[in-house]
């Protein structure tokens, strides 16, 4: 079975630049998940998706940070502008309908200098 | 969202068994304890969860307290690829909505050959 995959692995970038992340979860995981994981810290989650609805957002900064997922499927994370604090990994997790245990992919580094 | 305390780190040496602690004493009856774990440079994997029982799988054994405000992940023999940062996580129990994880600092577990 194919795990959850996420590109770019490595990114850098200049404060106030732009970009996007992409996630490609498991064929067939309703819900899915961006969490944002600084350096030294737990994940932290931004933004949950249930199909193509957003659950919570609630700890999603929407001035700079955007998410979507088109039909139901993978998904995209876009930062505009960057800041300095926004060096992270960002993580996308999907989830089986019915099940407890969440799907991790590998993560995308950030790096705003 | 119900909290866990974890030990920052902990030491182990190898092919001995280790005990990682969890206290949740706010946790509530639909509330699922969950454990994942993160090896360096990659997203969290999935160990074990339990609700009210002890549970065992491949990887390791979950003791819950009797009255559910502790629980302890036994890792029966370390191996040094088990060095990793190990997460104390309560769940709500609605699967129906995706329970989200909502992870805190963990426990670095490093074990010594």
């Amino acid at each position: 079975e194919a795990g959850v995959a996420q590109s770019p692995r490595y990114k850098i970038i200049e404060k106030r630049q732009s970009v996007a992340f992409w996630c490609n979860p498991i064929s067939g995981h309703a819900t899915l998940y961006w969490y944002q994981q600084i350096l030294g810290q737990g994940p932290k989650l931004l933004i949950q998706f249930q199909n193509n609805g957003v659950v919570d957002d609630s700890q999603l900064p929407k001035d700079r940070f955007s998410a979507e997922r088109l039909k139901g499927v993978d998904s995209t994370l876009k930062i505009q502008p960057a800041k300095l604090e926004d060096s992270a990994v960002y993580l996308c997790a999907s989830l089986p309908a019915y099940t407890g245990e969440l799907f991790f992919g590998e993560g995308s580094r950030l790096t705003v200098l | 969202d119900a909290k866990t305390t974890q030990p920052n780190s902990m030491e182990s040496n190898e092919e001995e068994p280790v005990h990682l602690p969890c206290n949740h004493s706010t946790i509530s009856g639909t509330d699922y304890i969950h454990w994942y774990r993160q090896l360096p440079s990659q997203g969290p994997e999935y160990v074990i969860h339990g609700l009210t029982s002890n549970v065992n799988n491949r990887m390791a054994s979950l003791a819950i307290a009797e009255d559910r405000k502790s629980s302890t992940l036994i890792l029966h023999r370390a191996t040094l690829r088990d060095a990793a940062v190990y997460y104390c996580i309560l769940r709500d129990g609605n699967y129906n909505q995706g329970g989200k994880l909502i992870f805190g600092q963990g426990t670095e577990l490093s074990v010594k050959p």
